[in-house]
């Protein structure tokens, strides 16, 4: 069964340092695989996603994420953090190969501090 | 594009009462999911519907829930006789058909609270 993790519950930054988030995942396929972000109260909305092709991809606020399917990772990194990037952080996969549906699989989350 | 919206967003019942959602998914998307989140947890898929036909559900959804989208459009979850475990956040996603690598767009969520 796929499953995610993702490796520290709290990260904390300062304004303007660079910040990494990691997400691991167990597949046997390389799977789909996203990174969402939840504000408070709020539903997800979508940072970026992977499905083929070039594994370093870019999303939307300057954040980036690198498919490694030897490591089996996609990180999440943006080089300069923003008071208003704290939130919740949500790695995803999705396995278009064993499932047609589309489900996603989330990890536990990561909550990201941005200090002044 | 109104994206996706859900009703109500907050709901406080009593153990034992039922409980009614509704999604209302974007209109070109026939893809429907629905997931729930409890207090600092990712969020765990419960059923997935194409069009007005539900082909999954999870082993979560227990025999209290129940779930609907007549003519493929909005859709409902129910909740028999609520339990104070069923306190979360329920959100509904909606995606394109398949070959959109399943990208979904999730609503603000449903936050229900038993007591």
């Amino acid at each position: 069964a796929q499953s995610v993790t993702q490796l520290g519950s709290h990260v904390s930054v300062s304004e303007g340092a660079l910040v990494l988030l990691r997400c691991n995942y167990s597949s046997s396929v390389p799977p789909y695989l996203f990174w969402y972000v939840q504000y408070p109260n709020q539903g997800l909305q979508l940072l970026l996603k992977y499905t083929t092709g070039a594994t370093l991809v870019k999303g939307i606020n300057g954040f980036e994420a690198e498919f490694k399917k030897s490591e089996t990772s996609f990180h999440l990194t943006k080089p300069s953090a923003h008071m208003s990037d704290a939130a919740e952080y949500f790695c995803a996969v999705s396995d278009p190969f064993s499932s047609n549906t589309g489900k996603l699989i989330f990890g536990q989350g990561t909550t990201l501090q941005v200090k002044p | 594009d109104t994206g996706v919206s859900q009703n109500p967003r907050h709901k406080i019942t009593k153990r034992g009462q039922n409980v009614t959602f509704r999604c209302d998914p974007i209109s070109e998307h026939n893809r429907l999911y629905w997931y729930r989140q409890t207090l600092g947890q990712g969020p765990e898929f419960l059923t997935y519907f194409q069009n007005e036909a539900q082909l999954e559900k999870s082993r979560l959804l227990s025999d209290r829930f129940s779930a609907e989208r007549p003519k493929g459009s909005f859709s409902t979850l129910e909740i028999q006789r609520t339990e104070q475990g069923d306190s979360a956040m329920y959100l509904c996603a909606s995606s394109l058909p398949s070959g959109s690598s399943y990208e979904q767009y999730f609503g603000p969520g449903t936050r229900l609270t038993v007591t």
